[in-house]
């Protein structure tokens, strides 16, 4: 009964190769992120998508697409993978109401060789 | 727009020490304030959060104040275990505004 689950665990790839992580939350929420965290554990937003439509874009290369195909999942494709790509993503989901915190899965961490 | 700096780690403490993690803010308009807790190996998990000044958030033992005079919403708690050894996130915003974290302190409890 896990409330927001993403696969795989672990993704050791190559350069040069497309990869995707997948999220799914059964939470009921809206909204759903997409976050970074490099090795010094810093946390940064990548994608917020609410009721699939994508409402936060940050800076992030095009290699990288988010797809919502609906409002339970969101899942990361990236293309021709890199090596400063390699960290741990974390799927998050929340409700839109005022205050509502995070709830986050437990990461997936991208090895990139 | 909104940003939270705390203090840089690791904070290592003996068992049942007191323990501050400090946090301050800037912000526009009235966002509210959130500390998460990364045990390794897991995502981050909500740890408490207070949504307007002079708000205290508590939880499991810690607690922290929403201080408007002095932008802080420092992390404390009075007897620190071994098991509160884990990375601690400050962070601003929530509902439809996006949430932002800080770097991050690792505390390090040792019996």
């Amino acid at each position: 009964d896990t409330a927001v689950s993403q696969t795989p665990k672990y993704l050791v790839t190559q350069m040069g190769n497309d990869k995707s992580i997948k999220c799914e939350q059964n939470l009921g929420h809206d909204t759903m992120y997409w976050y970074k965290q490099d090795s010094k554990k810093f946390l940064k937003i990548m994608f917020s998508y609410n009721n699939k439509e994508l409402i936060i874009n940050e800076t992030v290369p095009n290699r990288f697409s988010p797809k919502s195909p609906d409002k339970a999942h969101l899942n990361l494709h990236i293309n021709s993978l890199e090596l400063g790509d390699s960290a741990v993503y974390f799927c998050a989901s929340s409700s839109r109401q005022g205050n509502s915190p995070l709830h986050f899965g437990n990461g997936t961490r991208l090895t990139v060789t | 727009g909104n940003s939270v700096t705390q203090m840089e780690g690791p904070v290592t403490l003996s068992e049942e020490a007191f323990l501050t993690i400090n946090c301050t803010y800037t912000a526009t308009g009235y966002p509210s304030l959130f500390w998460y807790v990364q045990y390794p190996g897991e995502g981050l998990q909500l740890l408490l959060k207070a949504t307007k000044a002079d708000d205290k958030g508590s939880n499991k033992g810690f607690e922290a104040t929403y201080r408007k005079e002095t932008t802080s919403f420092h992390l404390e708690k009075g007897s620190v275990q071994v098991s509160d050894s884990a990375v601690y996130f400050c962070a601003i915003g929530g509902g439809t505004d996006k949430l932002i974290f800080g770097t991050g302190t690792r505390l390090q409890v040792f019996p």
